[in-house]
């Protein structure tokens, strides 16, 4: 069974620092990670997608990479804003129906 | 487009209540999602359907019931509602697509069972 976990739980930064928020996967056979920004009482918006046979890919100030033999993606954030502030959920696909595996989420809060 | 459509935003119910947990895209995805999230946790599947008529259980389908009669239309049915099924649900889809297409979610429906 897939497993993800997110390190760490809650982040606490000043603005303009470059972060990186962390998920790991416990089984490598998956098809695609998707990165997911949820601001407090609302849905999920998609970040960013990368298949399996990518190693990266980058949407503005978002940079997320993927290590599928060593179970782990990162997603970088560059020169954080207080708008940032969200929680970031990882979560994996694992077969043709892309039934997503989720993380727990870091909770990121950037302060002016 | 107005995406995924979730209704309703709240609901309230008593421990053995019905309801059903209406979910609407417009963007003509074959795939369709329902999770939970409970709080402070990340997201589990409950149901998921790959097409018109074909549903399957996810992670955590105890307790619910779906039903895909059309490509737009995805409810999730609740029939003997109880404190444990509190919880955020989210609809989600997305189009097959080699390695998997990228998930859209509704806004989500909040559940308290009393």
């Amino acid at each position: 069974k897939q497993e993800v976990t997110q390190i760490p739980a809650a982040l606490s930064v000043p603005e303009g620092e470059n972060l990186v928020l962390n998920c790991s996967f416990t089984d490598s056979a998956i098809y695609n990670l998707q990165w997911f920004r949820q601001d407090p009482g609302k849905g999920l918006t998609s970040l960013l997608l990368i298949q399996s046979s990518q190693r990266e890919q980058t949407s503005g100030r978002l940079n997320a990479s993927l290590d599928k033999s060593s179970g782990r993606s990162t997603l970088y954030i560059a020169a954080s804003q207080p708008g940032d502030s969200a929680t970031y959920l990882c979560a994996v696909g694992g077969d043709a129906g892309n039934m997503l595996t989720f993380g727990g989420g870091t909770r990121l809060m950037v302060k002016p | 487009n107005a995406g995924v459509t979730q209704t309703p935003k709240f609901r309230i119910l008593k421990i053995g209540q019905s309801m059903t947990l209406q979910c609407t895209q417009d963007m003509n995805h074959n795939y369709m999602y329902w999770y939970r999230q409970d709080p402070g946790m990340g997201l589990k599947l409950i149901y998921y359907s790959v097409g018109a008529g074909i549903t399957d259980k996810g992670e955590v389908p105890n307790g619910y019931n779906v039903s895909r009669s059309t490509t737009e239309d995805f409810p999730l049915r609740l029939e003997l509602a109880a404190p444990s099924q509190t919880s955020v649900y989210f609809c989600a889809s997305s189009y097959p697509r080699a390695g998997g297409g990228e998930q859209f979610f509704g806004p989500g429906t909040r559940l308290t069972v009393l």
